[in-house]
């Protein structure tokens, strides 16, 4: 059972449109990252987020913590094909150990 | 950033033998490291959190007879994959927190990875 449910699993869209992936748990976090892979790489760390209700911009991605600390919303706005990639977040309850959600498969098609 | 590194990148070997993967910090010290594992197409289930100076604690359902971690210096963790067969093919990442002192924001430097596949 993963501790962190992402969706969707798989999304394949056209360049230039905007997304939002999920990732929800019963869980309260202490912190929650995300991170985006790369086939045969190690994580790459996005942004971290502690508080709930925190907003974090990274220049096309906007990253939302829930008032809960439960779940956590990635927003892409204007995908571009370098957006390709695995997009996994990953929760914390002790700003240490990190669980990683079950991922989203993201396909950006020029 | 900090620089952690995982070798070797891939490794090939025979049922029944053994395997050592190695994760080292470059330019910090990390007293905790954890491994993970990645089957192809899903996301990482952390494995066990590895201490310096301790044993290793495995989350639920990791058998540590059969993944031997051993964190011999504050830049160095090891993970043995004993007599591994083929259902243990898998990517293996570390990662290690930078504990800048009370600056701890948490964030995980991973490795490149070890692709491990057993015939």
């Amino acid at each position: 059972t993963q501790l962190l449910e992402q969706s969707p699993q798989f999304l394949s869209i056209q360049e230039g449109e905007n997304l939002t992936v999920y990732c929800n748990s019963s869980s309260v976090f202490s912190s929650l990252q995300w991170y985006r892979q790369e086939p045969g790489e190690g994580p790459v760390l996005l942004v971290t987020v502690v508080t709930g209700g925190e907003v974090k911009k990274l220049k096309r991605l906007t990253f939302q913590f829930g008032d809960a600390r439960k779940d956590s919303s990635l927003h892409i706005t204007a995908a571009q094909p370098g957006d390709t990639g695995l997009y996994l977040c990953a929760g914390s309850y002790n700003f240490n150990k990190f669980y990683f959600g079950s991922g989203t498969k993201l396909n950006v098609k020029p | 950033g900090a620089v952690v590194s995982q070798h070797p990148s891939w490794v090939i070997c025979k049922s029944g033998t053994s395997v050592k993967i190695e994760c080292r910090s470059l330019d910090f010290q990390a007293t905790t490291m954890f491994w993970y594992r990645q089957f192809p197409k899903q996301s990482l289930m952390l494995m066990a959190t590895s201490n310096e100076g301790s044993k290793a604690t495995y989350e639920q359902g990791v058998e540590k007879d059969k993944f031997l971690i051993n964190h011999a210096s504050l830049t160095l963790s090891t993970l043995t994959v004993t007599s591994a067969h083929p259902e243990d093919s898998s990517f293996y990442i570390c990662s290690a927190p930078e504990e800048a002192g009370l600056a701890n924001t948490g964030e995980l430097f991973f490795g490149e990875g070890s692709r491990l596949t057993v015939l």
